[in-house]
C-alpha cells in the first residue's frame, strides 16, 4: 500500500549530538513537509520541499537541516544547535495541483533528550 | 497574530449527540483552503474534510460537515451522532494562496472527549 514511513518511532539524543529522522513516501508526491508538535500544541512548520533538490525554511527552521536528493525521501537532521529538540515530529507529503488535495502524514517520530 | 484560532481547548459530548468545533482564520488572500484533521492518541493525522474559499456549498463527508461562513472567516466542524471513537484532538488548518504545494498553517487544536 502507498504511504509515508517515518523511522524510527522513538529516538533519543545525547547532548551535542546530531540525529537524523527518516521520511520516505511511495505516493509519487512532489511536495514534502516536516512539522514539529509540542505537547498540547498545534503543528509548526520546520522545512518543506516542493520539488527534488529544492527546499524552503518554515517558521522554526533554526537548529534543523534537510535534504531532498530523491523524490521519495526527505530526511530531517536535528542538530546540536537545536537546544530544545524534545517533541513529536511529523512528516507529510502532498501530490497533485488541485487545491483540495490534503497533506498525507506519517505516524511520527518522538524525539527525547537523554 | 494567529492565522488559525481554535478557542476551545477541550469539548465534552455524549455519544449520539452532535458537536461543533470552532475555527476562525485570518488571511488577506482571496484563494485559500481550509482543512480539518483528527489526531487520535496514537499520533497519526487523519484528514477529515476540506473547504475551498470559492466553494459555494458547505463541505460534507459522512458524519462530518463544515459550517463555512466566509464573511466571518469561520470554518466550524460539525460532527453528527458522536461515537466513542471520535475522542481525539482536532486541528483546523489553512493553505493560503493558489500554489498547491504551500504548507499548511495549523491551529492549536481542540480535544474532544466522547462519553457513553
Amino acid at each position: 500500500d502507498g504511504g509515508i514511513t517515518q523511522s524510527p518511532k522513538y529516538l533519543f539524543r545525547k547532548e551535542g549530538q546530531n540525529v537524523t529522522l527518516s521520511c520516505e513516501q511511495n505516493l509519487n508526491h512532489d511536495a514534502m513537509y516536516w512539522y514539529r508538535q509540542d505537547p498540547g500544541q498545534g503543528l509548526r512548520l520546520i522545512y518543506y520541499s516542493q520539488i527534488v533538490n529544492d527546499f524552503q525554511k518554515g517558521d522554526i527552521a533554526e537548529g534543523y537541516s534537510v535534504s531532498r536528493e530523491k523524490k521519495e525521501s526527505f530526511p530531517l537532521t536535528v542538530t546540536s544547535a537545536q537546544k530544545n529538540p524534545t517533541a513529536f515530529y511529523l512528516c507529510a507529503s502532498r501530490g497533485g495541483q488541485a487545491g483540495n488535495q490534503p497533506q498525507h502524514f506519517g505516524d511520527g517520530t518522538r524525539l527525547s533528550i537523554l | 497574530a494567529q492565522k488559525i484560532t481554535q478557542t476551545q481547548p477541550g469539548m465534552f459530548v455524549q455519544e449520539k449527540e452532535a458537536v461543533t468545533l470552532d475555527c476562525t482564520y485570518d488571511t488577506s488572500d482571496q484563494s485559500y483552503g481550509l482543512f480539518w484533521y483528527k489526531q487520535p492518541s496514537s499520533g497519526e493525522m487523519i484528514f477529515l474534510i476540506y473547504q475551498g474559499s470559492y466553494d459555494e456549498q458547505n463541505a460534507t463527508e459522512g458524519r462530518y460537515s463544515l459550517n463555512f461562513q466566509k464573511a466571518r472567516k469561520s470554518a466550524n466542524l460539525v460532527i453528527s451522532a458522536s461515537q466513542l471513537g471520535d475522542s481525539a484532538m482536532y486541528f483546523c488548518a489553512m493553505r493560503e494562496g493558489r500554489q498547491a504545494g504551500t504548507a499548511l498553517i495549523f491551529g492549536k487544536g481542540t480535544t474532544l472527549s466522547v462519553s457513553s
